[in-house]
């Protein structure tokens, strides 16, 4: 049981948008920035987003991030066959003392 | 270019240890923190430690307190992670990640080395 919640899967189609959630609570997601990571099949995971909506050089702009109160939100424009993938948030939660991570989304493009 | 690179993994019977490394390289490894974070096969990712960059500080996660150690040698620009009393769900594979802000941006990630935990 992660102490981010994600939805497990969400789909779309080549060109769509989609947007994926991540619900935590105050000690974390509340008074605290979220990340984003894309992990590729096989591969390990990359930044795709931090401090909640800023990109790393070479993320391109069809990658956005936003967050509110105690949830944050990916979104991921033009969708490509490319961005198959499982995305998960990320946070510190300072009650804790540690990092926490959301349980995952496995994004399908049709 | 920034690079980490991990090894020690391999197969361990219940209750033993293992030494995982991460040799560092491309960057000021004294200025950084750095993580671990494991995934197990076919799970999520799950956060296990995180080490200052001046080693002062370290933090784990509750599944492997009292069990694990964060260290990191700056002499070698190596990180390592002392992983004792293993268990079955230790299973996974370990990336080591550095952090290029706080420590939830872990902006460079090893390619990972997997540690099996079984008789």
């Amino acid at each position: 049981q992660s102490v981010l919640t994600q939805p497990p899967s969400v789909s779309a189609a080549p060109g769509q948008k989609v947007t994926i959630s991540c619900s935590g609570s105050s000690s974390n997601i509340g008074n605290n920035y979220v990340s984003w990571y894309q992990q590729l099949p096989g591969t390990a995971p990359k930044l795709l987003i931090y401090d909640n909506n800023k990109r790393p050089s070479g993320i391109p702009d069809r990658f956005s991030g936003s967050k509110s109160g105690t949830s944050a939100t990916l979104g991921i424009t033009g969708l490509q066959t490319g961005d198959e993938a499982d995305y998960y948030c990320g946070t510190w939660d300072s009650s804790l003392s540690g990092v926490v991570f959301g349980g995952g989304t496995k994004l399908t493009v049709l | 270019e920034v690079q980490l690179l991990e090894s020690g993994g391999g197969l361990v019977q219940p209750g033993g240890s293992l030494r995982l490394s991460c040799a560092a390289s491309g960057f000021t490894f004294s200025s950084f923190a750095m993580t671990w974070v494991r995934q197990a096969p076919g799970k999520g990712l799950e956060w296990v430690s995180a080490i200052s960059g001046s080693g002062a500080s370290t933090y784990y996660a509750d599944s492997v307190k009292g069990r694990f150690t964060i260290s990191r040698d700056y002499s070698k620009n190596t990180l390592y992670l002392q992983m004792n009393s293993l268990r079955a769900e230790d299973t996974a594979v370990y990336y080591c990640a550095k952090p290029g802000g706080d420590y939830t941006v872990m902006d460079v990630w090893g390619q990972g080395t997997t540690v099996t935990v079984s008789s």
